[in-house]
């Protein structure tokens, strides 16, 4: 079937405003990761998402960005009030549950903040 | 804190020129340790897991060891194609995220 799924593919936006990141997860897996890698950096662990249980949000860097998943499959990263900082690939992957963990990865949306 | 370090940052290589790529690791208790390519512009595509000190695994032209400590890439007789961002990463058992090294860019010059 289809790989994870990520729009859009890269967004401009201006300081201060909100942005919507969607993931579309391998059809059946329960997991949902949110990564973000800066230029040169290794991935940032932001919010993982499993099956109905309470997401683990402890990877988020502030109270500005938030996420949720619906009906157990798509998810949308939303930040708020957007910084310059905030500019990076966002990455979303899927796994399922019971396969070691292993990770598939969308291509990301490429976030600048202008 | 858990910690990866990856080792060199970047890699030129011949082609046919074989070498190794360094991941290492502090965590209390590895549940994983994964080890992911990826190219300019795409998300990363998983390579191989290795769970225990000893344990190697194999595909095409690399190969992935463990030990308690670190974990070695090792690429035999590269080709250009395999130019790429290897990127390492470990799970504990208590945690739900991976924890990635910066990555190794390789470059491999035909």
């Amino acid at each position: 079937g289809a790989g994870v799924s990520q729009s859009p593919s890269n967004k401009v936006t201006e300081k201060g405003k909100d942005v919507e990141l969607r993931c579309d997860p391998i059809s059946g897996h329960t997991a949902l990761y949110w990564y973000r890698q800066s230029l040169g950096q290794g991935l940032e662990f932001l919010i993982y998402f499993q099956g109905n249980s309470a997401p683990d949000k402890s990877g988020l860097p502030s109270d500005r960005f938030s996420a949720e998943r619906t009906g157990g499959s798509v998810s949308t990263l939303t930040i708020q009030r957007t910084q310059q900082e905030d500019s990076a690939v966002y990455l979303c992957a899927s796994s399922l549950l019971g396969s070691q963990n292993i990770q598939y990865f969308g291509a990301g949306t490429r976030l600048s903040v202008l | 804190e858990d910690q990866v370090t990856q080792s060199p940052e970047a890699l030129r290589l011949q082609e046919g020129e074989s070498s190794s790529l360094n991941c290492s690791y502090t965590v209390s208790g590895l549940r994983g340790l994964f080890w992911y390519r990826q190219d300019p512009g795409k998300g990363p595509e998983f390579l191989f897991t290795l769970y225990s000190a000893g344990e190697e695994k194999e595909k095409e032209r690399l190969k992935a060891t463990l030990t308690k400590k670190e974990s070695f890439l090792h690429i035999t007789a590269p080709k250009p194609e395999d130019s790429a961002t290897y990127l390492c990463a470990v799970q504990a058992p208590n945690n739900n995220d991976m924890r990635f090294g910066a990555g190794t860019r390789l470059t491999v010059k035909p």
